[in-house]
Parts: C-alpha cells; sequence; structure tokens
C-alpha cells in the first residue's frame, strides 16, 4: 500500500543541537509539505517543495532547513537558531497544487528539546 | 493573520445526535475545502472535500455546506458515533494556490 512515512515518532534533543526528521512517500506524488501542530494553533507551514531540488518556505521558516533531493524524501532539519522547538511535526504530500486533490498526511514526529 | 478560523475549540454531542462543526475563512479567493479527522499522536485523515462550484457535499454520514457569502463552512455528522471523537480541521485552499491553510481545529466528543 502506498502511503507516507516519517520517523522517528518520538524524538528527543538537547538544547543547541540539530537534528533532522525523515518523511519518506511512495505515493508518485510532486509535492510534499512540512507543518507544525501546537496546542490551540492548528497545523502551521513550515516549507513546502513542489518539485525535486526546488522548495520554499511556508509562513514559520525561521530555524528550520530541508532538502529535496528525490522525489519521495523531504527531510526537515531543526536548527539550534529555532528558538521553541519542541512540537508534533507533521509531513504531507499532494499530487500537486491546483490539482484539486487532498494532503495524505503521514503520522508524526513528537519532537521534545531537554 | 488566521485566514481560517474555527472558532469552537470543543463540541460535545451525545451519540446518534447531530455534530456540526464551522469553520470560516477570511480570503475570498479560497474556492477549495477540506475536513481533516485527526486521532492523538496521529497525522490527519481526510474526510471530505468541497469546491466553491456547490454548496453541499455529502459522503455518508458526513455533509460539507458551503456559504460563499458568508464565507463559513460547516461539516454535519449525522448521526454521531463515539468513534467519531477526534479533532476537526478546516482546510482551504485558492485557485492555483501552493498551500492549505488550516484552521485551529474543533475536539469533538461524542458521548456514549
Amino acid at each position: 500500500d502506498g502511503g507516507i512515512t516519517q520517523s522517528p515518532k518520538y524524538l528527543f534533543r538537547k538544547e543547541g543541537q540539530n537534528v533532522t526528521l525523515s518523511c519518506e512517500q511512495n505515493l508518485n506524488h510532486d509535492a510534499m509539505y512540512w507543518y507544525r501542530q501546537d496546542p490551540g494553533q492548528g497545523l502551521r507551514l513550515i516549507y513546502y517543495s513542489q518539485i525535486v531540488n526546488d522548495f520554499q518556505k511556508g509562513d514559520i521558516a525561521e530555524g528550520y532547513s530541508v532538502s529535496r533531493e528525490k522525489k519521495e524524501s523531504f527531510p526537515l532539519t531543526v536548527t539550534s537558531a529555532q528558538k521553541n522547538p519542541t512540537a508534533f511535526y507533521l509531513c504531507a504530500s499532494s499530487r500537486g497544487p491546483g490539482t484539486g486533490g487532498s494532503y495524505t498526511f503521514g503520522s508524526g514526529t513528537r519532537l521534545t528539546v531537554v | 493573520d488566521q485566514q481560517v478560523k474555527q472558532n469552537s475549540p470543543s463540541l460535545s454531542v451525545q451519540e446518534g445526535r447531530i455534530s456540526i462543526l464551522n469553520c470560516d475563512y477570511t480570503n475570498s479567493m479560497f474556492d477549495y475545502f477540506l475536513w481533516y479527522k485527526k486521532y492523538p499522536a496521529e497525522g490527519p485523515t481526510f474526510l471530505i472535500s468541497i469546491s466553491s462550484i456547490k454548496d453541499k457535499n455529502e459522503d455518508g454520514r458526513f455533509t460539507v455546506f458551503l456559504n460563499k457569502s458568508a464565507k463559513h463552512l460547516s461539516l454535519h455528522i449525522v448521526p454521531s458515533q463515539p468513534g467519531d471523537s477526534a479533532v476537526y480541521f478546516c482546510a482551504a485552499s485558492a485557485v492555483g494556490g501552493n498551500q492549505f491553510y488550516f484552521g485551529t481545529g474543533t475536539s469533538l466528543t461524542v458521548i456514549p
């Protein structure tokens, strides 16, 4: 079955460390997205990518970085510059903007800074 | 500024009754809307969609209504079941837009 896989499910990071969250999809989707969920704030877009080797900042990109070297993979690095990284991170994919489709989400990664 | 708003953080409904979840948006360019359901520690799952050329879309127990003039949409669940207890997000996208904008979610509890 096709799907989108995020790993790890839980991640702990010490202050000052960078950490990378994995996101892989086998849906042959062109577009991929990273969202952050905080209590009472819904889902906020961090970065998105519509094609390989191209990505754009979302509403809250500061302190994050991404790469899109392969269609299937869209890893997110939370850098030490992110002031409040503890959150639930969701990766999603879609056929692409304007296609009238929906996002398929992964199961999320809970990041906690200790 | 929040372009999609869900003003009710929580809702409790008796099993078998109707659940009505509301969503408002501010951007008149939005023309495609989705509802997602989310359980704790899981990713959201797609529930139902509606485009601006329609004012109603049904899928089993779930119906979404769109009032473009009021910039308002609602999700009706009839009859409500305990398994429907989850957080529901509405999302909106504009023509040719690059992303969906999500509301803050409404936590639905269906009481057996």
